[in-house]
């Protein structure tokens, strides 16, 4: 099945740090979720969006949602241990069910 | 708060074994879905349901079935169990459309 790219790969950083993601398509979406994932648990969800342009935060975290409707961007500021876990962005098509997944991003945060 | 539970967080079994995987979620969402997550590969989505009785084959749904009885249970069937299925299974729901929730996930081996 297809997937979304999604950058970076991982990322080691220290605690304090703020910290920058993104997914992209090459097809156009009208949902796109951000969910972090510890090991051996499901995905949690973090933000939704549902409109071209949309800025949502949620504590430490913001997403947005790109204008082109083909990207879109996760920051967490000032990084904590907990944080530690893998990030997937998701993205849903117009008059569709399907949602597709990004490749994930590993964080790692250094005490 | 939407909770979407599995059956079993851990499940071994034996090549050749009928396995149930049970989800229920609390929403009352019409969209309920199967995915297997492996290193490597992503979530890769196997069957996915958007109303009692109805269900569409995903990306990979060879090897499996699924039952919609009821609107808030979704259950997968391996219907002969085979070591390429040892993998992590997670359910999760969705509105239509919007945010689509997921459950803690059943690590499930085939020996």
């Amino acid at each position: 099945g297809q997937q979304l790219n999604q950058s970076p790969q991982s990322m080691f950083i220290q605690e304090g740090e703020d910290v920058s993601m993104n997914c992209t398509s090459s097809s156009i979406f009208n949902t796109w979720l951000w969910y972090k994932q510890d090991p051996g648990e499901g995905p949690v969800l973090l933000i939704a969006l549902y409109k071209a342009g949309e800025l949502t935060s949620n504590g430490r975290l913001t997403a947005q949602f790109g204008i082109t409707r083909k990207d879109s961007f996760l920051n967490i500021s000032a990084s904590i241990p907990s944080d530690v876990g893998i990030y997937f962005c998701a993205g849903q098509s117009p008059g569709t069910y399907k949602y597709i997944f990004g490749t994930g991003t590993r964080l790692k945060v250094l005490a | 708060d939407v909770k979407v539970t599995q059956s079993s967080r851990y499940l071994v079994k034996r090549t050749g074994e009928k396995v149930f995987l049970e989800c229920v979620q609390d929403m009352d969402h019409e969209n309920m879905f199967w995915y297997r997550q492996d290193p490597g590969l992503g979530l890769r989505l196997i069957y996915f349901s958007y109303d009692v009785k109805m269900k569409e084959k995903g990306d990979i749904p060879e090897g499996y079935s699924v039952s919609r009885e009821k609107k808030e249970r979704f259950s997968l069937i391996l219907e002969s169990a085979s070591t390429n299925q040892t993998s992590m299974y997670l359910c999760a729901s969705s509105l239509a459309p919007g945010q689509q929730f997921f459950g803690p996930g059943t690590r499930l081996t085939v020996l």
